[in-house]
């Protein structure tokens, strides 16, 4: 059975400094790979996904991800943050149903200081 | 344009009685899900709905859940005699078709409380 693990329940970084968010997946079949950030009250915004193809995926907002296979990681990136990056991220995969059923991992809560 | 819409916001119930949670999604939108987020959880799936094909119900945790969704559009997921256990942000997302190139859009959430 597909899975997802966020390590990190909380990451604090500096305005300005790099941003890493970790998320390793477990699937027997190549997986669908998503990244969504939920603001507080807010409902899931899709950052990014990765589905065929090129390995290194860009997003909205600066974000970027690399879907390693040897290392079953999708680790998030922004080169520098900004004081609106505050939120939780959810990694994602997409499991082989017929229809895109998503596996959430338990989400890591972004914290920017000034 | 119009996103997807989720009501009520936030509903308190005591434990025992039933709740019904709707989700509007985007018009056009064919397929549709629900999911919930358990207190420093991430979101679990509960149930898919696409056109008028029978829905997938492998989420939903009980049979005190269940889901209608009306004309292909409008739907309701109700919790019978309500546990604490339930309590959580259920949220709804719609999509244009049920492959994974289509994106999923989600609603705001209800935040039900169970007392």
């Amino acid at each position: 059975a597909q899975s997802v693990t966020q390590l990190g329940s909380h990451v604090s970084v500096s305005e300005g400094a790099l941003v890493l968010l970790r998320c390793n997946y477990s699937s027997s079949v190549p997986p669908y790979l998503f990244w969504y950030v939920q603001y507080p009250n807010q409902g899931l915004q899709l950052l990014l996904k990765y589905t065929t193809g090129a390995t290194l995926v860009k997003g909205i907002n600066g974000f970027e991800a690399e879907f390693k296979k040897s290392e079953t990681s999708f680790h998030l990136t922004k080169p520098s943050a900004h004081m609106s990056d505050a939120a939780e991220y959810f990694c994602a995969v997409s499991v082989n149903t017929g229809f895109q059923k998503l596996v959430f991992g338990t989400g890591t809560r972004l914290l920017v200081s000034p | 344009g119009a996103g997807v819409s989720q009501s009520p916001s936030n509903k308190v119930t005591e434990k025992g009685k039933d709740v019904e949670l709707r989700c509007d999604p985007i018009s056009g939108h064919t397929a549709l899900y629900w999911y919930r987020q358990s207190l420093g959880q991430g979101l679990e799936f509960l149930i898919y709905f696409q056109g008028n094909s029978a829905p997938d119900k492998s989420g939903l945790p009980s049979d005190r859940f269940s889901a209608e969704r009306t004309g292909g559009s409008v739907s309701t997921l109700t919790i019978q005699r309500t546990q604490q256990e339930d309590s959580a942000v259920y949220f709804c997302a719609s999509s244009l078709g049920s492959r994974t190139r289509n994106e999923q859009f989600f609603g705001p959430g209800t935040r039900l409380t169970v007392l």
